[in-house]
């Protein structure tokens, strides 16, 4: 059975931290994806890695940084957490032009 | 600007119906479109791909329709079943560069 998981599926952190969301998938996919999901915004793509260090910016890249060091592993950073980061965070990954497969996803609360 | 609509009204249905959600989309001309499943506080799953060519494609009780001229997309689940309620979303590639843009979603209520 195909697998994506993240790191924690409920994470609590302070405003000005730094995160760290993991995310590991067990198919061989040469792509990964981290987005977040609000209420009444959607999916919304942060980055995107189509190969071991290689990485493009999603659509709000903004106030996060990924690391690809090994196939499976994709990491998604807050280098300085805030308040309007709480969301669900979400990490998929696939094959080219394939479907997704999503992992449980993270719902961060920055307070 | 370029869209993905969906209904924002959830749809309730009775067990036994046909459930049908629309994906409509402008200033695109997507090579396929996807749909996922999406259980509350669970990562969305991957339902059904339908390529340009395709007219229609079907999973089980899942159908999907592909009309690009309209620019919109059917999705059909055929005598509902309580355990289909969920947020569907509807999911396309507008580039072509393996980058997924996606509807908000439309939740459907399988009512007993």
């Amino acid at each position: 059975d195909v697998k994506v998981t993240q790191s924690s599926r409920y994470l609590v952190k302070r405003t000005g931290e730094k995160v760290f969301l993991e995310c590991v998938q067990d198919m061989d996919h040469e792509n990964m994806f981290w987005y977040r999901q609000d209420p009444g915004l959607g999916l919304r793509l942060i980055y995107f890695s189509y190969d071991v260090k290689m990485k493009e910016k999603g659509d709000i890249p903004e106030g996060y940084s990924v690391s690809r060091e090994k196939k499976e592993r994709f990491s998604l950073i807050l280098e300085s957490a805030s308040t309007n980061q709480t969301s669900m965070y979400l990490c998929a990954s696939n094959a080219q032009f394939y479907e997704q497969y999503f992992g449980p996803g993270t719902r961060l609360t920055v307070t | 600007s370029q869209k993905i609509e969906q209904n924002s009204e959830a749809l309730n249905i009775q067990e036994g119906k046909t459930a049908t959600l629309t994906c409509n989309y402008t200033n695109y001309s997507p090579a396929y479109l996807q749909w996922y499943r999406q259980d509350p506080g669970r990562g969305p799953v991957f339902l059904l791909l339908i390529r340009e060519n395709e007219k229609e494609k079907r999973k089980e009780r899942l159908k999907v329709t592909f009309d690009t001229t309209l620019k919109q997309s059917l999705f059909h689940i055929t005598a509902s079943q309580p355990a289909d309620s969920a947020t569907y979303l509807c999911a396309l590639d507008p580039r072509g560069n393996n980058r997924l843009a996606f509807g908000k979603g439309n939740q459907v209520v399988v009512i007993p």
